[in-house]
Formats: structure tokens, C-alpha cells, sequence
């Protein structure tokens, strides 16, 4: 059955980094791509990227741009999400989502269990 | 960005009636290929989001068969037939035709 699961919670000052991972199994993990979507406390869903697991193609939400880098790690078959400069409205529960090999049209069909980002000094 | 615009915003509910929740989108989701490309979503309280309806009308595996899904264009709707205590948690609406990907606000579904 399809799995991601994402690494653990993470705590972190203004202005530093934080990188989650997402591992996949369950499936051919570079026929599909992967995103990203934030969900700040008691708020909606935000759609961050997308990234191809199969030639590494990325896309990022502008408000991002800059700040935001997604890779993967074929040989483990795991996703990476890197955010840079953090501030405080970045605390949000962070979950990858199993996508289509090409960004549009957009699909995400199975979730990881969601990893906690709180930035607070 | 696609504006998608859900309604309601709360949705209270006796056990065992219907729900309806409607979703529109600032621009047609009919994508080249012929296909709309309309996703419902349910997130139960404390877990992820788990997809239930793709393209507008098609159920995911395991979903109960008194969820359904319907619309065309611009309008969608997602039905409840009889509601159950487990159908608690915020539903998204979400549009994958048009990049980036977005999301209604979410409808909240309480048992009244």
C-alpha cells in the first residue's frame, strides 16, 4: 500500500532553516511527483510545490520563490522540503502529497501524517 | 490564482440527514485534455487530509458509497446522503486544472 511518512517535529528561530523529508514506498516512486502543502494553526490548506521524482523538474508557489527548495533522493525514494529565512507565520504543519509526474493538471491522492514546523525565538 | 469560494463555511448537521456543501471556482476547470480536474477532500479532526472524490464525481477507494460528488464548469457539489458521526472534520474543494493547485476555505461539518 502507499506509505509516506515524514519526519519528525521540528522547532526553530526566526531566520533559520528547516528541511523535512517525506519517505515513499508502496509505489514506483519516479512515476509520480510530489507536493507540498503548509496548513498554518486552525487554517486552510496552502499548496507550497511540486517537484518531479523523475527528472527533478520543480515548481514553486511565488510567494515562496526564493526561500523554498524541494529535492529528492531517488535511490531511498524520499522527497525533501527545505525553507529558508523562517519567520513566525511559517509555523504550520507541513505535508507532502503523492502527485502527478507533471504539475498541471495537479492531484493528490495520498498524504504523509504531517510534520509540526514551530518558529518561535 | 483560481479563487475557489465553498459554501457554507459551518455546517451543522442531525446524524442520519443530508449535507450538501457547494463549491465554485473563479474560472472553468474544464483542462485541455477534456477532463475536470475537481477534488473533495475530508480532514478529520487531529489527522491529514484524505482525498475522497477526484475529477468531480469519482470515488476514492474506501470511500462510502452516500458520498457523491457532481458539477460541472464553474459549480461543484459535494453530497452527503445521511450523515454519520465519523463524517466530522473540514472538507476542501481543490482545483489541480490551473497551476498553482488551490483550495476552498473548508467547510466545517458538526453533528448539531
Amino acid at each position: 500500500q502507499v506509505q509516506l511518512v515524514q519526519s519528525g517535529a521540528e522547532v526553530k528561530k526566526p531566520g533559520a532553516s528547516v528541511k523535512v523529508s517525506c519517505k515513499a514506498s508502496g509505489y514506483t516512486f519516479t512515476s509520480y511527483g510530489i507536493s507540498w502543502v503548509r496548513q498554518a494553526p486552525g487554517q486552510g490548506l496552502e499548496w507550497m510545490g511540486w517537484i518531479s521524482a523523475y527528472n527533478g523538474n520543480t515548481n514553486y508557489a511565488q510567494k515562496l520563490q526564493g526561500r523554498v527548495t524541494m529535492t529528492t533522493d531517488t535511490s531511498t525514494s524520499t522527497a525533501y522540503m527545505e525553507l529558508r529565512s523562517l519567520r513566525s507565520d511559517d509555523t504550520a504543519v507541513y505535508y507532502c502529497a503523492r502527485s502527478n509526474i507533471v504539475v498541471v493538471p495537479a492531484d493528490f491522492d495520498y498524504w504523509g501524517q504531517g510534520t509540526l514546523v514551530t518558529v518561535s525565538s | 490564482d483560481v479563487v475557489m469560494t465553498q459554501s457554507p463555511l459551518s455546517l451543522p448537521v442531525t446524524l442520519g440527514q443530508p449535507a450538501s456543501i457547494s463549491c465554485r471556482s473563479s474560472q472553468s476547470l474544464v483542462y485541455s485534455d477534456g477532463n475536470t480536474y475537481l477534488n473533495w477532500f475530508q480532514q478529520r479532526p487531529g489527522q491529514s487530509p484524505r482525498r475522497l472524490i477526484y475529477k468531480v464525481s469519482n470515488w476514492d477507494s474506501g470511500v462510502p458509497d452516500r458520498f457523491s460528488g457532481s458539477g460541472s464548469g464553474t459549480d461543484f457539489t459535494l453530497k452527503i446522503s445521511r450523515v454519520e458521526a465519523e463524517d466530522v472534520g473540514v472538507y476542501y474543494c481543490m482545483q489541480g486544472t490551473h497551476w498553482p493547485g488551490t483550495f476552498g476555505q473548508g467547510t466545517k461539518l458538526e453533528i448539531k
